[in-house]
């Protein structure tokens, strides 16, 4: 079975400060998929990045970045100079090859204070 | 290009009552999925339609849960009876194999949700 933790429930930053998101999942499956995505308060799930187990390059998107370790089966997030905007709930997901279904972990709760 | 679309957004309907749910995915997607949301937690898979063949229904409460997707197109689900525990948000996703590259892309798109209110 697989499984997704987010051990952070809530963060609380002041706006420009950096901020990292953890994420740890659990899988026997050699081929997998992590993702991030972002929930503003319309709810709606936004994607960000996918990755697949393949490729531990880490990826930087702008002020987003992401840490990919195998090692200790970790998929990090990290948001720079974060910005009021970037308040929302943060969801790391996992897939398996052959299983399209997204398992995702509990989410956390960002708030960014102006 | 247009997204996924949920109707309706809210709903409101006391316990025993039935509910029904729609969903329209982005045009071309094959796959269709609805996951249910309780506040505080990650969206969990219901039902899982590859064209209109269930794939996965696993997690789908089966005794008051059903799922359709007739013409492979849209998707409807219904509750029927409500009770108080499925309060939840209620989110429908495709996804759909990207032609532009050489291997599928999986990334699932979602619809805005509806907000289910069991009282």
């Amino acid at each position: 079975a697989q499984k997704v933790t987010q051990a952070q429930t809530e963060i609380s930053v002041v706006e420009k400060e950096d901020v990292t998101l953890d994420c740890v999942y659990e899988t026997r499956d050699t081929t997998y998929y992590l993702f991030w995505y972002k929930q503003p308060p319309s709810g709606e799930l936004v994607f960000l990045i996918r990755r697949n187990s393949f490729d531990e390059q880490n990826e930087i998107s702008g002020r987003y970045s992401w840490n990919f370790q195998k090692s200790t089966s970790s998929f990090n997030f990290t948001i720079t100079a974060s910005q009021v905007v970037d308040s929302a709930v943060y969801f790391c997901a996992l897939s398996v090859q052959g299983a399209q279904k997204l398992v995702f972990g509990q989410g956390t709760r960002l708030t960014i204070n102006p | 290009e247009a997204g996924v679309a949920q109707s309706p957004r809210y709903k409101i309907i006391e316990k025993r009552q039935s509910v029904a749910f729609w969903c329209n995915p982005i045009s071309g997607h094959a796959t269709l999925y609805w996951y249910q949301q309780i506040l505080g937690q990650g969206p969990k898979l219901l039902i899982q339609f590859q064209n209109n063949g269930v794939v996965d229904d696993s997690q789908l409460p089966k005794d008051r849960f059903s799922a359709e997707r007739l013409k492979g197109v849209d998707s409807t689900l219904k509750i029927q009876p409500a009770k108080l525990e499925d309060s939840a948000v209620y989110l429908c996703a495709s996804s759909g194999r990207d032609l532009r590259t050489v291997r599928g892309r999986n990334e699932q798109f979602f619809g805005p949700g509806t907000r289910l209110t069991v009282l």
